[in-house]
């Protein structure tokens, strides 16, 4: 089944105390992205990748850290979580950037920093 | 991307059609017409895209005005899943550089009335 999938979907954690979330993708896309949805805010995206190697920022990147090392997997990482990162996570693919071509979400992170 | 403008909300009855208008006054020539929901503690989902023709798949179809100003999300028979958000984006091409996320805005609150 083609999919994005994104582990963990639920995480509590401390301030300060690195993280990963990990998001893949069996479609074989190019185009990944990572997005934040908060109450009121509406979804915003943090940093994407348009193929292996080549990523860049979004609307909130600051605090957060990502790597495209195979085409497959875009991990999202916080250095050093703060309460403010305190969000529900989406990470996207895309088979191009083009846009004539959809988008296909992950199910979701749902993180707490306390 | 350029912006759009959809209703707050709308209800429609189970089992009967619903008509999803969204304003695009803005749109250019490149830009295509992308529809997406998100259930109740999901990711977003695809629904369809456009770019000057009507369109139709398995799930809704997409009308589009001839002067591509506006465009409306056909859902034939709605069903009590149905219930979401449904957000109106526009996709344009890559500019390079800077943000690249889909411009999610509050989309229209679709309730369904069983």
């Amino acid at each position: 089944e083609a999919q994005v999938t994104q582990n963990p979907r639920y995480l509590i954690t401390v301030t300060g105390k690195k993280l990963t979330v990990t998001c893949s993708q069996n479609m074989n896309h190019e185009y990944m992205s990572w997005y934040r949805q908060d109450p009121g805010l509406g979804l915003r995206q943090i940093y994407y990748s348009m193929n292996v190697e080549v990523t860049d920022k979004g609307d909130v990147p600051e605090g957060y850290k990502v790597s495209r090392k195979e085409k497959r997997n875009f991990p999202l990482i916080l250095e050093s979580p703060s309460p403010n990162q305190t969000s529900l996570y989406f990470c996207a693919s895309s088979l191009h950037r083009v846009g004539s071509y959809e988008q296909y979400f992950g199910p979701g992170t749902r993180l707490t920093v306390t | 991307d350029a912006k759009t403008t959809q209703p707050n909300s709308m209800e429609s009855n189970e089992e009967e059609p619903v008509h999803l208008p969204c304003n695009h006054s803005t749109i250019s020539g490149t830009d295509y017409i992308h529809w997406y929901r998100q259930l109740p503690s999901q990711g977003p989902e695809y629904v369809i895209h456009g770019l000057t023709s009507n369109v139709n798949n398995r799930m809704a179809s997409l009308a589009i005005a001839e002067d591509r100003k506006s465009s409306t999300l056909i859902l034939h028979r709605a069903t009590l899943r149905d219930a979401a958000v449904y957000y109106c984006i526009l996709r344009g091409q890559y500019s390079g550089g800077g943000a690249d996320g889909l411009t999610f805005g509050k989309g229209t609150h679709l309730i369904i009335q069983p």
